[in-house]
C-alpha cells in the first residue's frame, strides 16, 4: 500500500492560514489524494480529494505538486472549530482507507 | 437526510462477554466499512461490504470477529468472547459506491470498553 507522512502536531493561530503537508513518494499514477479530520469525540469527517489538480471547496484547498509526492491541505483562515486531526490518505480504487496517525491540529485563540 | 448512525454508542463488557454493534448506513449507500481507532491512533480497517457481500475481511483481527449485513443495509459487528484488548472506538463508514474518489460518510462509533 502507498504510505503517507505527515507531521505529528502542528499549531496554528486564530484567523490564520495553515498548511499542512504531507509526503507521499510511493505514490501510483491512480492513487486518489483525500484528506479526512477528526473532530474530538467524533468520527472522521471528509475534507477534501484530488488527483493531479489544484482542487478547491467550502472547507479548504488541496494543492499537489507537480510530481504529486506531495500534496498541502491549505485552510484559509482557521478557527477554533477546526482544532482536529487531519488524516491525508491514498485511495486506488475499492479499497478501505488506510488511515495514518495524521496531524493534530492546535488552533490558539 | 439522516447520517450514518451507530448503536449503542457506548459499551461495556465483561471480559469474555459477546457484543454486538449496530450501523445504519445512509439510505442508498452501497459500500460499508467498519474501522476500529485504539486510544490516540487512527482508525484501522477491519472488513468492507459492498451491498450484501462481504469483500474484504483481511482487516479482522481475529476469528472472534464476524461482521455481516444480510439484507445490503444494516450492517452488525460481532465480537465473541471480547478480551481487554478490544477496547476501542469502532467506526461505520457508508458511501455511494466503493470507487476511489467517492466520499466515506462515519457514524460517530462505538466506543467499546473491555473490564
Amino acid at each position: 500500500d502507498a504510505k503517507t507522512t505527515q507531521p505529528n502536531s502542528m499549531e496554528s493561530n486564530e484567523e490564520e492560514p495553515v498548511h499542512l503537508p504531507c509526503n507521499h513518494s510511493t505514490i501510483s499514477g491512480t492513487d486518489y489524494i483525500h484528506w479526512y479530520r477528526q473532530l474530538p469525540s467524533q468520527g472522521p469527517e471528509y475534507v477534501i480529494h484530488g488527483l493531479t489538480s489544484n482542487v478547491n471547496n467550502r472547507m479548504a484547498s488541496l494543492a499537489i505538486a507537480e510530481d504529486r509526492k506531495s500534496s498541502t491541505l491549505i485552510l484559509h483562515r482557521a478557527t477554533l472549530r477546526d482544532a482536529a486531526v487531519y488524516y491525508c490518505i491514498l485511495r486506488d480504487g475499492l479499497e478501505d482507507m488506510r488511515f495514518g496517525a495524521g496531524t493534530r491540529l492546535t488552533v490558539k485563540p | 437526510g439522516a447520517g450514518v448512525s451507530q448503536s449503542p454508542r457506548y459499551k461495556v463488557a465483561k471480559r469474555g462477554q459477546d457484543v454486538a454493534l449496530r450501523c445504519d448506513p445512509i439510505s442508498g449507500h452501497v459500500s460499508l466499512f467498519w474501522y476500529q481507532q485504539a486510544l490516540g491512533q487512527g482508525p484501522e480497517f477491519l472488513t468492507y461490504f459492498q451491498n450484501e457481500a462481504q469483500l474484504d475481511k483481511s482487516g479482522l483481527p481475529s476469528d472472534r470477529f464476524f461482521a455481516e449485513r444480510p439484507e445490503g443495509s444494516v450492517s452488525t459487528l460481532k465480537i465473541q468472547r471480547t478480551q481487554q484488548e478490544d477496547s476501542a472506538v469502532y467506526l461505520c463508514a457508508s458511501s455511494l459506491a466503493g470507487q476511489a474518489y467517492n466520499e466515506q460518510f462515519f457514524g460517530p462509533g462505538t466506543r467499546l470498553t473491555v473490564l
